[in-house]
């Protein structure tokens, strides 16, 4: 079966730059979307078909795939952003999300 | 504005059977793919199902872990979206969130939650 691959947690400083991977078999071949989850909330689409911003995203959330990776990238990341991270693509017929990455803004 | 309520959720024995229900306000779930996607304590996302569009025949995808067991369907007429869930198990249990699926071709992503409803399978 089809896996996507996250690191588990990522730290970044308030202004700086997180990109967080998500890597799967030809991964690129495929659309990728991304999910913010906060503790407590429902995930909420934050990048689909690789780098689509759904209405009401902040510029500083951006998304990229190619070969085997697909990116997320927040830039000048606040404080605000810290929260999980799910990456998903779809693959004969199934959807299939990552693991998560714990994102902490520090 | 899309708002999807999850129904149904509670405490069950394994075995047992239990239905879960998303009402849709601001859709209409015939005419969008519809899916289930659950959680389980302290743990990521994991896809259940999906039924398509009324344009693509309504048919339904599983993921392999509740094939056989769990069934989603639709009644348009109460813009409601079903997950009967059977021979549960303990394995089973998470907050269980029914989504919109919009359709990128050749899959789909999910643009609309809902707020998610717990299902706790124990003796």
């Amino acid at each position: 079966s089809y896996e996507l691959t996250q690191p588990p947690s990522l730290s970044v400083s308030p202004g700086q730059t997180a990109s967080i991977t998500c890597s799967g078999d030809k991964l690129g071949d495929k659309n990728a979307c991304w999910y913010q989850q906060k503790p407590g909330q429902s995930p909420v689409l934050v990048i689909y078909q690789d780098r689509k911003r759904p209405s009401g995203i902040p510029e500083r959330f951006s998304g990229s795939n190619s070969e085997n990776t697909a990116t997320l990238t927040i830039s000048g990341t606040q404080a605000m952003d810290e929260a999980d991270y799910y990456c998903q693509a779809w693959d004969s017929d199934t959807v299939v999300f990552g693991g998560g990455t714990k994102l902490t803004v520090l | 504005e899309v708002q999807l309520v999850e129904s149904g959720g509670g405490l069950v024995q394994p075995g047992r059977s239990l239905r879960l229900s998303c009402s849709g306000s601001g859709l209409t779930t015939g005419d969008d793919a519809m899916s289930w996607v659950r959680q389980a304590p302290g743990k990521g996302l994991e896809w259940v199902g999906l039924i398509t569009s009324n344009v693509y025949g309504g048919t339904t995808d599983y993921a392999a872990s509740v094939k056989g067991r769990f069934t989603i369907s639709r009644d348009d007429s109460k813009n409601t979206a079903y997950l009967q869930m059977n021979s549960l198990k303990i394995d089973d249990t998470a907050v269980y969130y029914c989504t919109r699926a919009a359709m990128a071709y050749p899959g789909y992503h999910f643009d609309y939650w809902g707020q998610g409803t717990l299902v706790t399978v124990s003796s």
